[in-house]
Formats: C-alpha cells, sequence, structure tokens
C-alpha cells in the first residue's frame, strides 16, 4: 500500500518557538493532503486541508496564521506551528490521498509535539 | 457530513469473532463507509471500505443493510493485537471534503 511519512516523529520546543513538520506521500503523488491533531483519549479533528499549488482550507476555530500549512509539491506538505505555547502540545497526523487511490486516504504515524 | 454513532467501548476474549456496529442514519447517495484501526500515537491505518451488502478482505469484513443506514465491522478470531480504537467514517471519496472522525469505538481483547 501507499505510505505517507512524517517527520519528526517527536519533538519538544520551548514556548514562543516556531515547529515545522513534514509529511510526505512516498510512493505516490498526493493531490491533496489533510492535517489533523488529536488531543489524549479524543478522536481526530480536522485542522485544514491542502490541496498542492494552492492556500490551504482551514477548518473553522483553526487559526491560519499560527498553523502555516504549505503544500508546494505533489510529495510534501508542512505544517508550521508559529508561538508555540503548551496549550499547542498535541499528535498531529497527515494524511494524503492521490488520484490514483482516490477513495482511500493514507496516513502518516504522527509528529507528538510538546510545548514547555 | 454524515454523522456517525459507535459504542464507546467494547471488551471481548480472544479468538471470539468482534462485532462493531455504527449508525449513520443520514448517510447520502455517494457516501461510502470506511473503516480505521488506530493504536496509540500512530495514525489510523484502512481496515475497510464499502458502499452496500458485503464486502470482505484479509482482515475484517463488512456488512451493509440495504438502507445503508447502518453498517458493522466484523473482526473474525481478535488477538490482543487487535487492541485499537476503530473510526468508521461515512463520506463521499469522491468530494473534496474530508472523511470526519467520530468518536470511535476503543476495543480491548482480553486474553
Amino acid at each position: 500500500g501507499a505510505v505517507v511519512s512524517q517527520h519528526p516523529s517527536r519533538v519538544i520546543c520551548k514556548s514562543g518557538t516556531s515547529v515545522k513538520i513534514e509529511c510526505r506521500s512516498l510512493d505516490f503523488q498526493a493531490t491533496t493532503m489533510f492535517w489533523y491533531r488529536q488531543f489524549p483519549k479524543q478522536s481526530l479533528m480536522l485542522m485544514a486541508t491542502s490541496n498542492e499549488g494552492s492556500k490551504a482550507t482551514y477548518e473553522q476555530g483553526v487559526e491560519k496564521d499560527k498553523f502555516l500549512i504549505n503544500h508546494a509539491s505533489l510529495t510534501l506538505s508542512t505544517l508550521t506551528v508559529t508561538s508555540a505555547h503548551p496549550e499547542d502540545s498535541s499528535f498531529y497526523i497527515c494524511s494524503a490521498r492521490g488520484l490514483a487511490n482516490y477513495n482511500e486516504q493514507f496516513f502518516g504515524p504522527g509528529t507528538r509535539l510538546t510545548v514547555l | 457530513l454524515a454523522k456517525t454513532t459507535q459504542p464507546v467501548s467494547m471488551d471481548s476474549y480472544e479468538g471470539q469473532e468482534v462485532n462493531i456496529t455504527c449508525s449513520h442514519n443520514n448517510i447520502a447517495t455517494n457516501d461510502y463507509i470506511t473503516w480505521y484501526q488506530q493504536f496509540p500515537s500512530q495514525g489510523p491505518r484502512f481496515i475497510i471500505q464499502g458502499y452496500k451488502t458485503k464486502v470482505t478482505n484479509e482482515v475484517a469484513s463488512l456488512f451493509i443493510p440495504a438502507d445503508r443506514k447502518s453498517s458493522t465491522l466484523s473482526l473474525p478470531r481478535v488477538s490482543l493485537s487487535d487492541t485499537a480504537v476503530y473510526y468508521c467514517l461515512v463520506g463521499d471519496p469522491g468530494s473534496a471534503r474530508q472523511l470526519t472522525f467520530g468518536s470511535g469505538t476503543q476495543l480491548t481483547v482480553l486474553p
């Protein structure tokens, strides 16, 4: 099956700093990528949808200036958490969907962000 | 987007068959039903997808009645490693909109 990777798998940063998380589709071209956030014992919450070459669409309540998403190529999307605060500590998961596998989404392994 | 309702948790014993039912009363004509499995601190993993009747693959079966207002994920002979959260999602794969995750079902397999 198709593989989606995320880097880093876990990151710890100080409050006020910015953190970039990468999401890559390793063996297919992802026309659409999705970013989720998951707090402990809770379900995944969609943050934004990004299509290659265009601006991301953010869900209601998600600050686009705080969570910067870039989908510059068909295999890479990045999420930058700017001026991170402890409440941004969470598990961030990306998923990707390609033209050849449009009925199925492939999820990355997730990135654990801890803001001190 | 169709809202889904699943049991919060279920317990089972090794070797038993487990059936997890999901309700989706307002499913739309173009919607498919997809199930994912998630282990702690990992991304969800695709299990099975279907539109109507029955779908079977190497890990599970999916039963969908004629009215499509519910679906049942069947896991044959579960093992301890099947302990995970199982999510039922309903949506149109051809739509640009993303599928919405419900609260999921925590399945605990006991020895």
